[in-house]
């Protein structure tokens, strides 16, 4: 079956400081990979999203992220975050086969001021 | 609509009561998805409709919870018999036919069962 997986649960980071959020997925075939992000007490929101082409895709509010095939990855990163980044992130694929996302477990990310 | 509203958006039952849940899609948004989202499991897939008809049931826990769509739009997720493992954010999204566009969530419905 497929998965994703988030290795980081709770990250903690100081404004400024960079981040990369780790994801990985199982599945061998075509894939679309998204990233969405939940602000405390907000819905959701899409951050960006891969289907093909350039596999380093930027989004909004400055994260990018790479997808890497032969890792099975697509990790999230910006270069410097700041206070409002503090959020719940989530990453997600969708299989060629099925219309449906699935999400890996979250990521929650407090940036202290 | 401009978005996907979700009713009620908190809802406190009592164990071994059914409840209901309401989900309005975006106007035009043909596919519509059931999700459930607990503390520290991330959001776990219920259920998906194209149209009216769900190729995709396959998330849904037990024989219990139950989900329909009618006239393309509208869907309402009925939880049986609720019990407290049932407390949950129950979120749902719609997408067009173009898996291009990704999701759009609603708010969710917060339900407690005491």
């Amino acid at each position: 079956a497929q998965s994703v997986s988030q290795h980081n649960h709770h990250v903690i980071l100081s404004e400024a400081a960079s981040l990369e959020l780790g994801c990985n997925y199982s599945y061998g075939g075509t894939v679309n990979l998204f990233w969405y992000v939940q602000y405390p007490g907000q819905h959701l929101q899409l951050l960006l999203k891969y289907f093909s082409g350039d596999p380093l895709v930027k989004g909004i509010k400055g994260f990018e992220a790479e997808f890497i095939k032969s890792k099975f990855s697509f990790n999230l990163r910006k270069p410097s975050v700041q206070w409002s980044d503090t959020a719940e992130y989530f990453c997600a694929v969708r299989s060629g086969a099925t219309n449906k996302l699935i999400f890996g477990t979250g990521t929650l990310l407090a940036v202290q001021p | 609509g401009a978005g996907v509203s979700q009713s009620p958006s908190n809802k406190v039952t009592e164990k071994g009561k059914d409840v209901e849940l309401r989900c309005d899609p975006i106007s035009g948004h043909t596919a519509l998805y059931w999700y459930r989202q607990s503390l520290g499991q991330g959001l776990e897939f219920l259920i998906y409709f194209q149209g009216n008809s769900a190729p995709d049931k396959s998330g849904l826990p037990s024989d219990r919870f139950s989900a329909e769509r009618t006239g393309g739009s509208v869907s309402t997720l009925t939880i049986q018999r609720t019990q407290q493992e049932d407390s949950a954010v129950y979120l749902c999204a719609s997408s067009s036919d173009s898996s291009h566009y990704g999701y759009t969530f609603g708010s969710g419905t917060r339900l407690t069962v005491v």
